[in-house]
């Protein structure tokens, strides 16, 4: 089955530590988004890449780093820069926009993990 | 991309039509309406989009004003599965295929 899987689902960490969350995909995407939420809150860009080796900073990129390597990979570094990464975050993925004159490139989220600093 | 103001909660009876607001009086031409919905601690789920005719798809129907500044998605016959955060989200195919999300409208179903 085709889709967008993000691991773990839950992650604890101790303040000061640099985490990696993953985000695979085999939809043969190559746009990926990494977002944030925070309780109550809408979803937040961090980064997003429309191409394998380029990627973008999004509106609240501080504190945060990526990588795309491969088409199917985008993971996501919290570092110990961010002020306050406990929050649940969100991948996707979507068709390259420039692939479709009309706007159909919907995008497909993971699971999400929850990530917890303490 | 334009912004969007929709309710920030709603309820609906359980077998009845659900209807969701959207107002985007800011939209511009070339700026689709799209909708999402996010199930607790889930990742946001496509529902429906369009530009100006009304649209409908095995989840929902859209109806777009005629002066597309607002539109209401509306769930033929909510049921207790359709509780969630709506989100209405509107964008251009020729700005970068971020979604701009805001705090959305959030549905409960009684029974």
């Amino acid at each position: 089955d085709g889709g967008i899987t993000q691991s773990p689902k839950y992650l604890f960490r101790k303040e000061g530590q640099n985490v990696t969350l993953s985000c695979e995909q085999n939809l043969n995407h190559d746009a990926m988004y990494w977002y944030r939420q925070d309780p109550g809150q809408g979803l937040r860009l961090i980064y997003y890449s429309q191409i394998v080796n380029d990627f973008q900073k999004g509106d609240i990129a501080e504190g945060y780093s990526v990588s795309r390597e491969k088409k199917e990979s985008f993971p996501l570094t919290v570092t110990s820069a961010q002020k306050n990464p406990t929050a649940f975050y969100l991948c996707a993925s979507s068709i390259a926009p420039q692939q479709h004159r009309e706007s159909y490139n919907e995008q497909f989220f993971g699971p999400g993990t929850r990530l917890t600093v303490l | 991309d334009a912004k969007t103001t929709q309710p920030p909660s709603m309820d609906c009876a359980e077998g009845r039509a659900a209807n969701l607001p959207c107002n985007h009086s800011t939209i511009s031409g070339n700026e689709y309406v799209y909708w999402y919905r996010q199930i607790h601690s889930q990742g946001p789920q496509y529902i429906i989009h369009g530009l100006k005719n009304n649209e409908t798809n095995e989840m929902a129907s859209l109806i777009i004003t005629e002066d597309r500044k607002s539109s209401t998605l509306i769930l033929p016959h909510a049921t207790l599965r359709d509780t969630a955060v709506y989100y209405c989200i509107v964008r251009a195919y020729s700005s970068a295929s971020k979604i701009i999300f805001g705090s959305g409208t959030r549905l409960s179903i009684r029974p």
